[in-house]
């Protein structure tokens, strides 16, 4: 089958770092998203993982290793704003480009 | 840019009625559209997936004679929750692509069957 193994809830201070991570098993994997959703809002795109390595985009930075099936998405200088849950996802071009949504972790930023 | 619009943005209807929600890809073409159905504090579960002018792609476990969807244009999909019950009650998502690994989402529908 296919999933995406990621913990339920994280919880973590104002300006401290976090790590969310995100371990797989899809078949027709391409590449590793990861999108964040505040309640009864949209889901946004955060960022993409097509190559292993580290990704970075301000605060936020993501990491691939397909050879271990993992990945990780890094949040620094936490900000009460990024309380919210964070999906990862695996991408599938092959199959129409869809995405299969890790279970999601809930991350609450204490002040 | 990248904006994609859902209406209505939340509904309730009876048992047994029909709803019709509609995934609207304001500045930008989608070659596909994606229908996503999500419970509270669980994940997004995708339904199908439909490019435009063909048969929409249904998930396994997805009864596609309850949930129709059209993909009119390269801008407009709608989903009709056929006879709803209200077990299919839920927050219902809608994202569209162009080609990319990125997909866009819709605020989201929020269904609720008495």
């Amino acid at each position: 089958g296919q999933s995406l193994e990621q913990p339920s809830e994280v919880t973590a201070v104002e300006g401290a770092i976090v790590q969310i991570n995100c371990t797989y098993q899809t078949s027709g994997f391409y590449g590793l998203s990861w999108y964040q959703q505040h309640d009864g809002g949209a889901p946004t795109f955060l960022s993409y993982n097509g190559l292993d390595g580290l990704e970075e985009t301000g605060r936020f930075s993501s990491f691939l290793s397909r050879s271990d099936s993992y990945g990780y998405l890094l949040l620094q200088e936490l900000q009460m704003k990024d309380s919210a849950s964070y999906f990862c996802a695996s991408t599938h071009p092959n199959q129409g480009g869809k995405l299969i949504f890790g279970q999601g972790t809930e991350l609450s930023v204490k002040p | 840019g990248a904006v994609v619009s859902q209406h209505p943005s939340w509904v309730i209807c009876k048992s047994g009625t029909s709803v019709k929600i509609e995934c609207r890809s304001l500045d930008f073409q989608a070659t596909t559209m994606f229908w996503y159905r999500q419970f509270p504090k669980q994940s997004l579960m995708l339904m199908a997936t439909s490019n435009e002018g063909s048969k929409a792609t249904y998930e396994q476990g997805v009864e596609k004679d309850k949930f129709l969807i059209n993909h009119a244009s390269l801008t407009l999909s709608t989903l009709t929750v056929t006879s709803a019950h209200p077990e299919d009650s839920s927050f219902y998502i809608c994202s569209a692509a162009s080609g990319s690994y990125e997909q866009y989402f819709g605020p989201g529908t929020r269904l609720t069957v008495t």
